[in-house]
């Protein structure tokens, strides 16, 4: 089983700054990673699939990069309805899930 | 639009087992994959196992082998899902998840979820 970590469990940032969270893979997943962000009581919508490839309809500021076993997600300027949860997923091999990222004010 | 309906809320006993289904619209049923997550109260997601409808095949994770079921019916663009033994531990919300294409890999669409809380 590849085991994906992210950090920090909670990052605790104001509106319209930058928010910077990572994702560790413990094998190389080559591109095959995914964004997820859920709000309470809603099921996960997907952000970025192929590291860096934004899903429809998602806002710009949204962005993702990285290979390999590091990976990050940087959404550029914090706006309120994006102070929620988010998990990376890689499916190089069958899915598994980081523990989530928690981002608040 | 594309739409997966689960099943309603279900309160089962330890030990006994709860088949949950999603019913797919908005797409060739065929065309896509299907897994299924959960999550247990305040907790991340994890992966159960998923199945592609068009080979019927079905891959498990690890911690799952041979206490859950995943098959799908093509008739009526629904998976199913169901989980045996249950144990306290198996209380959570339980998604149905689409990925696009003849693979479990990036999922495009989430169910609504189905609470299912094991409890005597």
């Amino acid at each position: 089983e590849i085991v994906m970590t992210q950090s920090p469990a909670t990052l605790s940032v104001s509106p319209g700054e930058r928010a910077t969270l990572s994702c560790r893979a413990s094998q190389s997943v080559s591109s095959n990673l995914a964004w997820y962000q859920q709000s309470p009581g809603q099921a996960p919508r997907l952000l970025i699939h192929g590291a860096s490839t934004r899903a429809t309809g998602i806002p710009a500021r949204f962005s993702g990069s990285g290979s390999g076993t590091e990976f990050t997600l940087t959404i550029s300027s914090l706006q309120s309805e994006d102070f929620v949860v988010y998990y990376c997923q890689q499916y190089n091999n069958w899915p598994t899930f980081g523990q989530g990222t928690k981002v608040e004010i | 639009q594309v739409q997966l309906v689960q099943s309603g809320a279900e309160v089962k006993k330890p030990g006994s087992s709860v088949k949950v289904s999603c019913t797919a619209s908005g797409g060739s049923f065929t065309s896509y994959a299907f897994s299924w997550v959960r999550q247990a109260p305040g907790q991340g997601l994890e992966w159960m196992g998923g199945i592609i409808p068009i080979f019927g095949t079905t891959t498990y994770a690890e911690k799952f082998q041979g206490r859950v079921t995943i098959t799908a019916d093509r008739s009526t663009s629904t998976a199913y899902m169901e989980l045996s033994s249950l144990r306290s531990e198996d209380t959570a919300v339980y998604y149905c998840a689409r990925s696009p294409g003849s693979s479990l890999r990036v999922i495009d669409y989430w169910g609504q979820g189905t609470l299912v809380t094991a409890s005597s």
